[in-house]
């Protein structure tokens, strides 16, 4: 079982609709939960971050963190065509050498049709 | 936030041949990692780029076959050496300061 689990799709939705976008994990140490997004030919750019539990909103996104079921989810509300791109969950354990070394999900292709 | 160009941006490769990766900061930056994305995978690293001394590799990636440089603060070097079909695939750069940054990437196809 990899660490991180994400579907990869491609999620294919209509201009407008609620995006939900998920990954699981399988190590509890982890605490520190990451969003990144990717655009074809582009580097991956940060897009949330949160720490341990809860939620945070940021205009059109919202970052969901349950710890208890190791399951991190990104809302994405009245999608838009440019938010076609690939997202990328990551996470990292403060307590793994000090260092900053996420670890990725395979990310998940995301395409908003006008 | 940090500003990482990558040369070349593709490149196309004979087997056996080796290609070196440029990347570049805009400003320091505490660590740099170089990072293999093959399609429909998640982000692997490689290493972490080390200033001025040896690289720090991850499992199943070693120093002849990848070796890196980083001189300075700004500035790191990525070689595959000896390359084969199954080196084709995008390599990342990356750089840690309040968050992390990633490069563009470099597209390389070996044939």
């Amino acid at each position: 079982q990899k660490e991180v689990e994400q579907d990869p799709g491609p999620l294919s939705v209509p201009e407008g609709a609620i995006v939900s976008l998920n990954c699981t994990y399988s190590n509890s140490a982890f605490q520190y939960f990451m969003w990144y997004r990717q655009y074809s030919r582009k580097g991956p750019e940060l897009l949330m971050y949160t720490y341990s539990s809860g939620n945070k909103e940021d205009g059109r996104f919202t970052a969901q963190v349950d710890k208890s079921s190791k399951y991190i989810s990104l809302f994405i509300r009245d999608s838009q065509p440019s938010d076609s791109a690939t997202y990328l969950c990551a996470m990292t354990d403060p307590q793994s050498g000090g260092s900053y070394i996420p670890t990725f999900g395979r990310g998940t292709s995301l395409i908003v049709h006008p | 936030s940090a500003v990482i160009s990558q040369k070349p941006s593709r490149d196309i490769c004979q087997r056996g041949t080796s290609l070196t990766i440029q990347c570049q900061v805009d400003s320091q930056v505490t660590m740099m990692f170089w990072y293999r994305q093959q399609p429909g995978q998640s982000l692997t690293l490689i290493a972490t780029a080390n200033q001025g001394s040896e690289a720090t590799y991850e499992s199943g990636f070693v120093i002849d076959k990848f070796p890196i440089s980083r001189p300075n603060l700004t500035f790191s070097t990525l070689t595959v050496s000896n390359m084969s079909p199954e080196d084709s695939s995008i390599y990342l750069c990356s750089g840690t300061r309040d968050t992390q940054y990633f490069g563009p990437g470099t597209r390389l196809t070996v044939l």
